[in-house]
């Protein structure tokens, strides 16, 4: 039974190009979470999506982030036009579809490095 | 909103000894879930303990334990027995009873190191 699976583990990008970074939630999940890691700060809640609907995106930046769970394929964390303050660590984590305490199980991470 | 306090950036302990990691929170829900996690230099994060609100009892799993104080909005981590393995940053976070939404207010982390 596969985990969260996230990809790229690393990636690198130019200031002014696009990141794309794919998680596929836990076999029978269906919420997804984003979040940042700043280096030595803990994570931050960027959004929260089930299937075709984001629930909550209270903590994405306005400008440049967009995400997204298709019915079919993972779930992409966008950034058009990368800057240098983009480079962090981006955490997916998933849940089932169940109400109180879920428990989140994290992927590994995907992490950006912009020059 | 919530906060998560972490207060200690880091903190050191020999091996087989046991170490405390603070912290703190502020909400005013009443209804929520504490949780403790563990993120090696793999940077996985790692769920260790959880604790619902509504319990008094304290949660323990094996070598960890937590002395949650609700009214002082406290929620400690006791790990006995420290193993190098245990060396880690150790993130405490809190998550509002909010139907199916599960997202986590994290605290900055604390680095544990267990010396041999």
């Amino acid at each position: 039974n596969a985990g969260v699976m996230q990809n790229p583990r690393h990636l690198v990008r130019r200031r002014g190009q696009e990141a794309r970074l794919r998680c596929s939630p836990m076999k029978g999940h269906s919420h997804v979470y984003w979040y940042r890691q700043l280096p030595e700060e803990g994570l931050k809640f960027m959004v929260y999506l089930q299937k075709e609907n984001i629930i909550d995106e209270s903590g994405m930046p306005k400008e440049r982030f967009s995400a997204e769970f298709p019915k079919e394929g993972p779930s992409i964390l966008r950034i058009q036009q990368v800057v240098r303050g983009d480079s962090a660590a981006y955490f997916c984590a998933s849940s089932p579809r169940t109400s109180g305490a879920n428990v989140l199980t994290f992927g590994a991470g995907s992490r950006l490095t912009v020059l | 909103a919530q906060t998560v306090t972490q207060s200690q950036p880091e903190m050191s302990v020999q091996e087989a000894e046991t170490v405390t990691l603070s912290c703190t929170y502020d909400t005013s829900e009443n209804n929520y879930y504490l949780f403790w996690y563990k993120q090696p230099p793999s940077r996985q994060m790692i769920l260790v303990i959880r604790q619902e609100a509504y319990k008094q009892q304290n949660a323990t799993e094996n070598r960890f334990s937590v002395n949650f104080q609700k009214a002082a909005k406290s929620f400690s981590l006791k790990i006995s027995d420290s193993q190098l393995g245990d060396t880690a940053m150790y993130f405490c976070a809190f998550m509002k009873r909010d139907g199916a939404n599960s997202k986590l207010t994290f605290g900055k982390g604390i680095t544990l190191s267990v010396r041999p």
